[in-house]
Order: C-alpha cells, then structure tokens, then sequence
C-alpha cells in the first residue's frame, strides 16, 4: 500500500536558518504530493502541492520538488521566521486499490520551532 | 467566510457514553471526511463521504457512525465512548476526489474519554 515516511521532528531553528524536512513516499499508482502546516490551536491547511515529476510547488517561500526518482518530497525555505513554527504533514493522494476514489496518506508529521 | 465549522472545540466523556461530533461547510463542496489525529501517528481516516446520503468506510470506522443527510453536514457518532478514542477529531472537506483537490480542514474537537 501507500506510505509516507518524513523525518522525525521535532527540529528547533534560529530565525534566518535554512530549513529542510525530508519526505519520501511509496505508492503503486501515479501520486499529487501536497504538504500542509498546522499552526497551534487549528486544522491543517494546504502549504504547497506538485502533481506530476519535476513539478516544483512553492508557496510563502516554502518550496518542495517532486522527485520521481528519488521518490521524495523535501521541504525547504531558505530563511525560516518564528511565525513559520507549526507541524508539518507531507502527504500524497492517489487512487485507492480497486476504487474510483482518491485516497489522502499523510506522513506522522515533523514539529518545527524557530527561535528568535 | 467560515469553511468547515466544527463543534465543539473540547470534550470529556465516560466510557460508555455517546456523543456526537458537529461539522458543517459552507463551501458546497460533495466531498467529506472525518479523520482523528493521535500524538505522532499523522492523520487517519475514519469515514468519508462522496455526497449527500453516501458515505463509507475509511481506515479506522470501528467504534464510529456518520450520516450525510445534507451537502453541508457530516456528523460523527460515537455509540459507546472507550479510552482508545481519545485524540483529536478532523473533519475536512474537498471540492471533487481527484488527487489535485486540496482538503480544507476545520479547527479539530479534542475528544479525552475517561
């Protein structure tokens, strides 16, 4: 079956360091690769997605490159703020084995905190 | 614009009791979902529905019910509470199935059974 598999947190940073959350994935079919943030206190919420190799997904100067490959994910920003400190999902959605539906897996998660 | 509303915010039952989970979206999406979020396990799905009057089962649904009788609600029943119940409930919802569809999430209900 399908699997996601990101490196365990938590990762703690000082503001303006470069940040990197690995991420791999196993999946029979063709997947999209999405990752969402969770800040304190709320629901998760889509942070970027790529849909097909090579895609690059970028958003709020996260970026992530789908590698067919390497079947990997990563997360980086260059210059992390405090207000980026939150939890981390990669997740890849692909059609469920023997259905017509798309089914979301998401990996365990990986809490950032960035110091001033 | 509200998105997906969950109620309540926080919760504490006995085991044995029953409640039920609130979700309700304003977004006219077919599509919803129910997920539960324990400490480093990411997220799992418990039910999901397709649209009004379908539903079906995810990859936890035991313990659980869920009813769609409209586009806009998805309640979530929980006959006869147990400790291992205990976690943070999700519900989300997507414009379509298609793997490009981004879920939208409400601000969770933290369920602690004792």
């Amino acid at each position: 079956g399908n699997s996601v598999t990101q490196m365990e947190g938590p990762v703690t940073l000082s503001e303006e360091a470069f940040l990197t959350i690995n991420c791999t994935y196993t999946a029979t079919g063709y997947p999209s690769l999405f990752w969402y943030v969770q800040y304190p206190g709320e629901g998760l919420q889509l942070l970027l997605k790529a849909t097909k190799a090579d895609d690059k997904g970028s958003n709020k100067g996260f970026e992530a490159t789908y590698r067919k490959e390497t079947t990997s994910f990563h997360l980086e920003k260059g210059s992390v703020q405090v207000s980026d400190s939150a939890v981390y999902f990669c997740a890849l959605s692909d059609r469920s084995s023997g259905g017509s539906n798309y089914k979301l897996t998401f990996g365990k998660g990986t809490l950032l905190t960035v110091n001033p | 614009n509200a998105g997906v509303t969950q109620t309540p915010k926080f919760r504490i039952l006995k085991i044995g009791q029953s409640m039920t989970l609130q979700c309700t979206q304003d977004m006219n999406h077919n599509y919803m979902y129910w997920y539960r979020q324990d400490p480093g396990m990411g997220l799992k799905l418990i039910y999901y529905s397709v649209g009004a009057g379908i539903t079906d089962k995810g990859e936890v649904p035991n313990g659980y019910n869920v009813s769609r009788s409209t586009t806009e609600d998805f309640p979530l029943r929980l006959e006869l509470a147990a400790p291992s119940q205990t976690s943070v409930y999700f519900c989300a919802s997507s414009y379509s199935g298609s793997g490009n569809s981004p879920l939208h999430f409400g601000n969770g209900t933290r369920l602690t059974v004792t």
